[in-house]
């Protein structure tokens, strides 16, 4: 079964500073993974995702995420945070159920706060 | 996004009494979802449709069911609300390159 994992509740970094928000996951197959981000009071927005080709992906607001099938990591990065950048970040996942054929839904992980500090 | 909608967005509610939540999207997707959320949890699925006539269970449905009334429009209902039906309800669609775009939520209280 298809699990993703974020491993820290809390990521505080200063601003100006490089930030990584980490994920790893478990697929029975090749995954397409996926970064949402959700500020408050407001739905989770698409942020970027790997599919296919190459491992560093680049998304929304200078984000960018580099999947590494080896660690079965995609971890979340930016060069330089903002203050704006403060939201709850949600790692997902899907894959290929080796029974059916089929794409499974997606799967969240729990979610990870980022609090980036002036 | 106003392209997703729901309404209410936020309701407090009585246990043992039905409740209506509702979606619409002007996106034009066919594919829709319901996902609840719970601090610590992250969203977790409670049905989906890939268009009006195909409905089905995610990972939580039990206590809630769905109605796919046209292309734009999603409802979820809680038959019966139990406290611990307490959540964040969030209505998704998803476009064909696997994106989804997930409406305001709706904040949903059982005492």
């Amino acid at each position: 079964a298809q699990s993703v994992a974020q491993p820290e509740d809390q990521v505080n970094v200063a601003e100006g500073n490089p930030l990584t928000v980490k994920c790893t996951y478990s697929v029975s197959g090749n995954p397409y993974l996926f970064w949402y981000v959700q500020y408050p009071n407001r739905g989770l927005q698409f942020l970027l995702k790997y599919i296919t080709g190459d491992n560093l992906v680049k998304g929304s607001y200078g984000f960018e995420a580099e999947f590494n099938k080896s660690q079965t990591s995609f971890h979340l990065k930016k060069p330089s945070a903002l203050v704006s950048d403060s939201a709850l970040y949600f790692c997902a996942v899907r894959d290929r159920d080796p029974l059916s054929g089929g794409y499974n839904q997606l799967i969240f992980g729990a979610g990870t706060r980022l609090a980036v500090h002036p | 996004d106003a392209d997703v909608t729901q309404t209410p967005r936020n309701r407090i509610t009585k246990t043992g009494k039905r409740i209506m939540l509702e979606c619409s999207q002007t996106k034009g997707h066919d594919r829709m979802y319901w996902y609840r959320q719970d601090p610590g949890l992250g969203l977790r699925l409670i049905y989906y449709s890939f268009d009006v006539k195909d409905i089905n269970k995610g990972e939580i449905s039990d206590g809630y069911s769905v109605s796919r009334q046209a292309q734009a429009k999603f409802s979820l209902s809680l038959e019966s609300a139990i406290p611990n039906q307490t959540a964040l309800y969030f209505c998704a669609t998803r476009n064909g390159y696997n994106e989804q775009f997930f409406g305001p939520g709706t904040r949903l209280t059982v005492l």
